[in-house]
């Protein structure tokens, strides 16, 4: 399996809003809806933003939302604040007891 | 709440073997799944392999199968990673992370703090 692919990074000014995409293929993205988002601050361990596509954990704040179209997904975070600055990484499911991340995406927030 | 305790670091000579555990705390152990992911420093997530104990269902990405093993301890509530004939490009971060759903593949919600192995001579 290869790395979904994400964009190395992405930045936005304090509440405005960030768009991250995760190209995969038919065989993990657009083949399953069990697209999850990662949060990453250094040194810590990844943090669970978003599962099955567009839902959020408990806990998730609201600016949060995601989506996915074909073998694209997509987490937008809105109103940026300065602890969202973090690496992102997308994860999907891709049949046959596999998983696949994506490549990553560090945010700045300007 | 459920914690993923694992082990401390290591340092281990290419060739050598290292087994690292993650202890399941405050929940249930047996029906999710675990997973093992590491991070190559300054790199990104890279999913290794995973078990469903209550199964003893073991499956592993291509890039580690016959290298890796994944086992469970069910009275101890521990999972183990093991990874044979080390080489300095598997110096990383180990994570163990549960699954979300019960004995299915969903997300990874629960992590460890991860475990860093060093493979030097």
């Amino acid at each position: 399996q290869s790395a979904l692919t994400q964009p190395p990074s992405a930045s936005g000014s304090p509440g405005q809003s960030v768009t991250i995409s995760c190209t995969g293929t038919s065989s993990d993205v657009g083949g399953h809806n069990y697209v999850s988002w990662y949060q990453q601050h250094p040194g810590k361990a990844p943090k669970l933003m978003i599962y099955e596509v567009n839902k959020r954990p408990s806990g998730v704040p609201d600016r949060f939302s995601a989506s996915k179209s074909g073998n694209t997904a997509s987490l937008t975070v809105s109103g940026l604040q300065a602890e969202d600055e973090a690496d992102y990484y997308c994860c999907s499911y891709a049949g046959n007891n596999d998983y696949v991340f994506g490549t990553g995406t560090k945010v700045t927030v300007l | 709440q459920v914690h993923l305790v694992q082990s401390g670091p290591e340092v281990k000579k290419p060739g050598s073997s290292v087994k690292v555990s993650c202890k399941t705390s405050g929940g249930t152990f047996r029906t999710y799944p675990i997973s093992w992911v590491r991070q190559a420093p300054g790199q990104g997530l890279e999913w290794m392999g995973g078990i469903i104990p209550i199964f003893g269902t073991t499956y592993y990405a291509q890039n580690f199968q016959g290298r890796v093993t994944i086992t469970t301890d069910e009275s101890t509530s521990t999972a183990y990673m093991e990874v044979n004939s080390l080489r300095s490009d598997d110096t990383a971060v180990y994570y163990c992370a549960r699954d979300l759903a019960e004995a299915a593949h969903d997300a990874f919600d629960i992590w460890g703090q991860g475990t860093m192995v060093t493979v030097s001579s």
